[in-house]
């Protein structure tokens, strides 16, 4: 069982369209992070969300935490193909450990 | 650049065997973690070190399954003897205190036939 629900399971947008993820839990987290994942490598780090209501940018990347710390949304403006990949969303528990939802696979098609 | 690295980055073996993945943590990082991905069930935490002190392994099969830290600059997870089951891409992830900001490395993907 998946503290972490993320969805939608798999994206598939065109170049140049929008797209939003999404992380749900009934659980509070400390501390949330996304992380995006390609093909026979390991997640990278993209941010960490800490506070309640948090937004972070990254160029066309926006992260939001929500105010109860429960959930959190990665939207992704003008998606590029590099931009395919797995995308996690892992919250920091109390015992101090990450607990991963199971992805989004995103496909991006120029 | 520092990075995690893992050996070997791909493993095939028959059923019965054991078989022993090595990571080297970024230097300076004091916990290491053992991760373990397919499919059907994502990433899963298997045990995590602080100060190359074990501090959580309970998302591993003990009988079969052992990590251990000899030094800060290795960290080694042997399967002992192998199952079908065990096929996956196990990755190391290495970090500073709490589990704050993992740094994956590329995996080691195992297949057990």
């Amino acid at each position: 069982t998946q503290l972490l629900e993320q969805s939608p399971q798999f994206l598939s947008i065109q170049e140049g369209e929008n797209l939003t993820v999404y992380c749900n839990s009934s659980s509070v987290f400390s501390s949330l992070q996304w992380y995006r994942q390609e093909p026979g490598e390991g997640p990278v780090l993209l941010v960490t969300v800490v506070t309640g209501g948090e937004v972070k940018k990254l160029k066309r990347l926006t992260f939001q935490f929500g105010d109860a710390r429960k959930d959190s949304s990665l939207h992704i403006t003008a998606a590029q193909p590099g931009d395919t990949g797995l995308y996690l969303c892992a919250g920091l528990d109390s015992w101090g450990k990450l607990q991963f939802g199971a992805g989004t696979q995103v496909v991006v098609t120029p | 650049d520092a990075r995690v690295t893992q050996t070997p980055r791909h493993k095939v073996t028959e059923m019965g065997q054991e078989v022993t993945m090595r990571c080297q943590p970024i230097l300076g990082h004091n916990t290491v973690f053992w991760y373990r991905q397919t499919m059907m069930q994502g990433l899963e935490l298997l045990a995590y070190f602080r100060n190359r002190a074990p501090l959580d392994d309970s998302g591993m099969p003990k009988d079969r399954f052992s990590a251990e830290m000899p030094d800060a600059t290795l960290a080694t997870l042997k399967i002992q003897p192998s199952e079908p089951r065990d096929s996956a891409v196990y990755f190391c992830a290495s970090g500073w205190g709490q589990g704050y900001e993992q740094y994956f490395g590329p995996g080691t993907r195992l297949t057990v036939t």
